[in-house]
């Protein structure tokens, strides 16, 4: 069995600022991570995923998440923001690779950025 | 560039009426998925595919939802009948599906559908 928790459903920040967005999870497996971006009517886009190799991830724009297995966390964070990070940001898990695969989506946290 | 691509990417039809969806996966693309959005569930899984054939559709209201892939280059999502709590906005992605390496999905544009 495997779930993810999308700790906020909204973080707000001002331009420049650092983004926090915090997901834990529960797997019976060596979980596979994702982040995924999704902007007003769009599909979603990765941003980065963890797959057991380095617990900290680089994605793209800027985004890197660090793999806390004690504390089966799997938090986004940019240091800064930019007004073209507002988006929903979603993190899932996965029971890794090989055999029969089903993610489990988060349900969202929605980025705002003041300018 | 290749993309997952998806029609029609809006539909407005009346209760009752049938719904087809398509999705054309990333060429070589072994996986596909169906995935519903709206503001209350947020994302359901609905239908994944291995090579064609349906390895979960758990997800899926099966009295009036069927998912197929006819060919590899097309996955199809019908609705009969259409009921206005269908309306929502659904995602195709499909992804490499390669044995002993981890999943990756992309995501095409979604079809938002609004049934009256």
């Amino acid at each position: 069995a495997q779930s993810v928790t999308q700790l906020d459903s909204h973080v707000s920040v001002s331009e420049g600022t650092p983004v926090l967005l915090r997901c834990n999870y529960s797997s019976s497996y060596s979980p596979s991570l994702f982040w995924y971006v999704q902007h007003p009517n769009k599909g979603l886009q990765l941003l980065l995923k963890y797959t057991s190799a380095a617990t900290l991830v680089k994605g793209i724009n800027g985004f890197e998440a660090e793999f806390k297995k004690s504390e089966t966390s799997f938090h986004l964070t940019k240091p800064s923001a930019h007004m073209s990070d507002a988006a929903e940001y979603f993190c899932v898990v996965s029971p890794g690779s090989g055999g029969s695969y089903i993610p489990t989506f988060g349900r969202g946290t929605s980025l705002i950025v003041h300018p | 560039d290749a993309r997952v691509t998806q029609t029609p990417r809006h539909k407005v039809t009346e209760m009752g009426q049938e719904v087809t969806m398509r999705c054309q996966p990333i060429l070589g693309h072994n996986t596909v998925f169906w995935y519903r959005q709206t503001m209350m569930q947020g994302l359901e899984l609905l239908a994944y595919f291995r090579n064609r054939a349906p390895l979960d559709d758990s997800g899926m209201p099966k009295d009036r939802f069927s998912a197929e892939m006819p060919d590899a280059t097309l996955a199809t999502l019908k609705i009969q009948p259409s009921e206005p709590r269908d309306s929502a906005v659904y995602f195709c992605a499909s992804g490499p599906g390669l044995a002993g390496e981890v999943e990756t999905q992309y995501f095409g544009p979604g079809t938002r559908l609004l049934v009256l």
